[in-house]
């Protein structure tokens, strides 16, 4: 069965950071692009991060560009999210997602067929 | 960035009715629109990719159409389990992707 699994999430202050783990099975890995989409409560769906399947082409929302951190590591079919310098509008739910492709922002087909339950994340002092 | 607008934000209709949610793009997206379809304390699930060819597994009774700005998911007769939110999401971008605002759509 495909699975992704996130962890990681809960209260932090702002300004703090937080790392948030997506742990894949029951797929390659490594032959698929992965992203973070998260959703603050009550609001929709904002594409936060993505990652090609080789780490070669990393994309970011504005809203957290120099502030997060994508990476991924094949070996242990894991995608990560680093946060620094949380804020308040951070607070959300954060889903990983897989890509039907291998790479992502190539102005071509690219969509995500597999969702996670998400990872809540609460910035507040 | 490339920005989505669905209509209506929020739709009441009732089961075996037709519905027609629009998606408009700030500039010409080709094909490269998705839809998903997300229920209360669920993650989003895909209907819908390149504007028109349906995901396996999802019910013939939705469909999706447009190129270029303008596009469209209809559901062909409302079933108890569609009442759910709704969200395109664009994948033209080389910069970042974009999802809808989210429609609504409610049981009347």
């Amino acid at each position: 069965e495909v699975q992704l699994v996130e962890s990681g999430g809960g209260l932090v202050q702002p300004g703090r950071s937080l790392r948030l783990s997506c742990a894949a099975s029951g797929f390659t890995f490594d032959d698929y692009a992965m992203h973070w989409v998260r959703q603050a409560p009550g609001k929709g769906l904002e594409w936060v991060s993505g990652i090609s399947w080789n780490s070669g082409s990393i994309g970011y929302a504005d809203s957290v560009k120099g502030r997060f951190t994508i990476s991924r590591d094949n070996a242990k079919n894991s995608l990560y999210l680093q946060m620094n310098s949380l804020r308040a509008e951070d607070t959300a739910l954060y889903y990983c997602a897989k890509d039907i492709s291998m790479d992502i922002l190539t102005g071509y087909y690219s969509y995500m067929d597999v969702w996670g339950k998400g990872t809540t994340v609460t910035v507040s002092s | 960035d490339i920005q989505m607008t669905q209509s209506p934000s929020s739709l009441s209709a009732s089961v075996g009715d037709r519905v027609t949610i629009t998606c408009r793009a700030s500039q010409s997206i080709s094909s490269y629109l998705n839809w998903y379809q997300q229920k209360p304390g669920k993650a989003p699930k895909l209907l819908i990719y390149a504007a028109s060819s349906l995901q396996s597994g999802v019910p013939s009774r939705f469909s999706g159409s447009g190129s270029g700005t303008d596009f469209t998911l209809t559901i062909s007769s409302l079933q108890p389990e569609d009442f759910a939110t709704y969200y395109c999401q664009q994948s033209y971008s080389t910069h970042m992707y974009t999802f809808g605002q989210g429609t609504k759509l409610e049981i009347k």
